[in-house]
């Protein structure tokens, strides 16, 4: 119950394509979902996030899209850019802690 | 935006010697600091979360007297791998959640231990 499933495990996309990672939940009680970024040998920085009563939000070219009733929220890149190529984590916070996705390495080819 | 530095950011150490990793919020207080292990391609595994002034809380299957945790100040957590052995080699990263300020945790840029 205190799984985060994350799925694809790695993703390639062409420069201007646009990346999509899903996760999904099982725990009702989450009640924050972050997106983090991570670059080899550096720690995870935030990305975006989102609460459970929002369905929807944007930031720059980054999108979360969130489903209360399937218990599944996505990341998408638009416009992916090489500079994108990282390792990204979703995240959902249970009490006192986050808990996070096995993690998508995406590579965004020129 | 909000830092937190993380030191050494690579320590290279016998088998059975001991080291020290510290996390320092710059900019702001932090009551909880988290202390996180990393594989190679893997996901961030919650290893124990620091409270200041009180014992940390580890998370079920580490051991507390190998990774000794103190959190003397509001801007300071220290993890101790004791009596390092190989498989303690890994990438270990804190987190700082400013104290009064919801859901935010920062990351520390990680700290590679090699135990040869």
């Amino acid at each position: 119950q205190q799984q985060v499933k994350q799925s694809p495990q790695s993703l390639i996309v062409q420069k201007g394509g646009i990346s999509i990672i899903n996760c999904a939940y099982e725990n009702t009680a989450f009640d924050y979902f972050p997106w983090y970024q991570q670059f080899p040998g550096k720690g995870p920085a935030l990305l975006i996030a989102i609460r459970p009563d929002v369905s929807e939000k944007k930031e720059g070219r980054f999108t979360i899209s969130f489903n209360k009733s399937a218990k599944q929220f996505s990341l998408h890149i638009m416009d992916s850019q090489p500079g994108d190529s990282a390792t990204y984590f979703c995240a959902a916070r249970g009490p006192g802690k986050l808990i996070f996705g096995q993690g998508t390495t995406l590579q965004v080819k020129p | 935006g909000a830092v937190v530095s993380q030191h050494p950011s690579r320590v290279i150490c016998k088998s059975g010697t001991s080291v020290k990793i510290e996390c320092r919020s710059l900019d702001f207080q932090a009551t909880t600091m988290f202390w996180y292990r990393q594989f190679p391609k893997k996901s961030l595994m919650l290893m124990a979360t620091s409270n200041e002034g009180s014992k940390a809380t580890y998370e079920q299957g580490v051991e507390k007297d190998k990774f000794l945790i103190n959190h003397a100040s509001l801007t300071l957590s220290t993890l101790t791998v004791t009596s390092a052995h190989p498989e303690d080699s890994s990438f270990y990263i804190c987190s700082a959640h400013p104290t009064g300020v919801k859901n935010i945790q920062y990351f520390g840029a990680g700290t590679r231990l090699s135990v040869l």
